[in-house]
């Protein structure tokens, strides 16, 4: 599976929109990439995933470049609970197995 | 619907002993695996499962062993706790999305492991 890479930590303003860049040049064509996020000493949570088109669903949405060498999770209007640790994530379609990189931490700040 | 079940949520062990820590899922997924959390760190696969009767080794493996004799439990068996084993064990599960869509993994609550 390709490997990602994110910033360890980002700010973000409560009722702003909060944008995590995730790239992951090397992701081949039958890659997904998905996002999920771990709040406080809670088992991570699945947020979305999308293999080459923009996805939205209730929580965020993600937008992935036409290359696929990136993406970007939008938590729209981020409140204090969105304060976690967010994991960018790229597997194949053939199995299950998921490392989890160090992922970027968001401080969402009243 | 009671998602990915994990027991015990705390637990104190001795150096040496053994235990087993127990993970259950109704969903039917064939997909689960354990991971461990120390803490400020991030998450290491030790085992998983793509179903009955097939395991794997993830990132950390020693001192673990697993077996999946049904769909529905995948227990982590600890064979002689160390104090290097405390840590936050995670319990996942998953399946494939409709359609073929990717798939997608359900954590469990958690258990906290001491090994004094």
């Amino acid at each position: 599976d390709a490997k990602t890479t994110q910033p360890p930590s980002m700010d973000c303003a409560e009722g702003r929109a909060a944008n995590l860049p995730c790239n992951h040049s090397t992701i081949s064509g039958n890659e997904y990439v998905y996002w999920y996020r771990q709040i406080h000493s809670q088992g991570p949570q699945y947020i979305i995933h999308g293999l080459k088109n923009n996805e939205t669903n209730e929580m965020a949405s993600l937008i992935i470049t036409e290359d696929r060498k990136s993406s970007t999770l939008i938590l729209p209007h981020a409140t204090l609970r969105d304060t976690a640790v967010y994991y960018c994530i790229v597997r194949g379609t053939g199995g299950f197995k998921t490392i989890f990189g160090a992922g970027t931490r968001l401080f969402v700040k009243a | 619907n009671a998602g990915v079940t994990q027991t015990p949520k705390f637990q104190v062990l001795k150096t040496g002993q053994s235990m087993t820590l127990q993970c259950a899922q109704d969903m039917n997924h064939e997909y689960m695996s354990w991971y461990r959390q120390d803490p400020g760190m991030g998450l290491r696969l030790i085992h998983y499962s793509v179903g009955a009767g097939i395991t794997d080794q993830g990132e950390v493996p020693n001192g673990y062993n697993v077996s999946r004799s049904t769909t529905e439990d995948f227990p982590l068996r600890l064979l002689s706790a160390a104090p290097s084993q405390t840590s936050v064990y995670f319990c996942a599960s998953g399946s494939w999305d409709r359609g073929g869509s990717g798939n997608t993994i359900y954590f469990g609550e958690g258990s906290w492991l001491t090994v004094v």
